[in-house]
């Protein structure tokens, strides 16, 4: 079964520090990739996507995400956190080879929490 | 003010009855999809809908069901054959098809069964 799996349930930063949050899928073929993220109290709002093109995308607020194929992997990255990024952050894959285009797999989510 | 408007936010239901989640959007985006989030597990799709009158089943469709007569609307009936009912249910909705652009969600609603 495709699946997408989140490595950190938890992350706990103080201001300033460095993330990356891991994102790894099972798909073996062409997939779009996709960070949403859910602040506190505020809907699910996506965060970044990535099609085709330059593996590194830019997305709002100073988040990137890197897209390794030969890893499976789409890490969420920020140079320096900020209280305000307190929030849980979901990647979502779908596969464009075999899978329903309606359908993406999400992963089970990361809570990051940054102390001021 | 555009966006998606889920009804009730909190709902309380005895076993053995049938609940409807009220979604309605006017974003004008064809697309509208159901999930389920419990913790720890993320999101997982109930139903989608790409155009009205037409509607597939997600990853746990079953014990679940939705209609879709109006563009604007999507409303997610959750059946007494539902075995665990409890949890956070999502209503999005996409310009395209959720794989090929940006998701739109609701504030969600939260039912629990008693």
């Amino acid at each position: 079964a495709q699946s997408v799996s989140q490595h950190n349930h938890h992350v706990i930063l103080s201001e300033a520090a460095s993330l990356e949050l891991g994102c790894n899928y099972s798909y073996g073929g062409t997939v779009n990739l996709f960070w949403y993220v859910q602040y506190p109290g505020q809907h699910l709002q996506l965060l970044l996507k990535y099609f085709s093109g330059d593996p590194l995308v830019k997305g709002i607020k100073g988040f990137e995400a890197e897209f390794i194929k030969s890893k499976f992997s789409f890490n969420l990255r920020k140079p320096s956190v900020q209280w305000s990024d307190t929030a849980e952050y979901f990647c979502a894959v779908n596969d464009r080879d075999g899978g329903s285009q309606g359908n993406l797999i999400f992963g089970k989510g990361t809570k990051l929490s940054v102390k001021p | 003010d555009g966006g998606i408007t889920q009804s009730p936010k909190y709902l309380f239901r005895k076993e053995g009855q049938n609940v409807t989640l009220s979604c309605e959007q006017n974003l004008n985006h064809d697309a509208m999809y159901w999930y389920r989030q419990d913790p720890g597990q993320g999101l997982r799709l109930i139903y989608y809908s790409q155009i009205v009158n037409d509607f597939q089943k997600g990853d746990i469709a079953e014990g679940y069901s939705v209609s879709r007569e109006k563009k604007e609307s999507f409303p997610l009936t959750v059946t007494s054959a539902q075995k665990n009912p409890t949890a956070f249910y999502l209503c999005a909705s996409s310009l395209g098809l959720a794989a090929t652009g940006e998701l739109f969600f609701g504030e969600g609603s939260r039912l629990t069964v008693l």
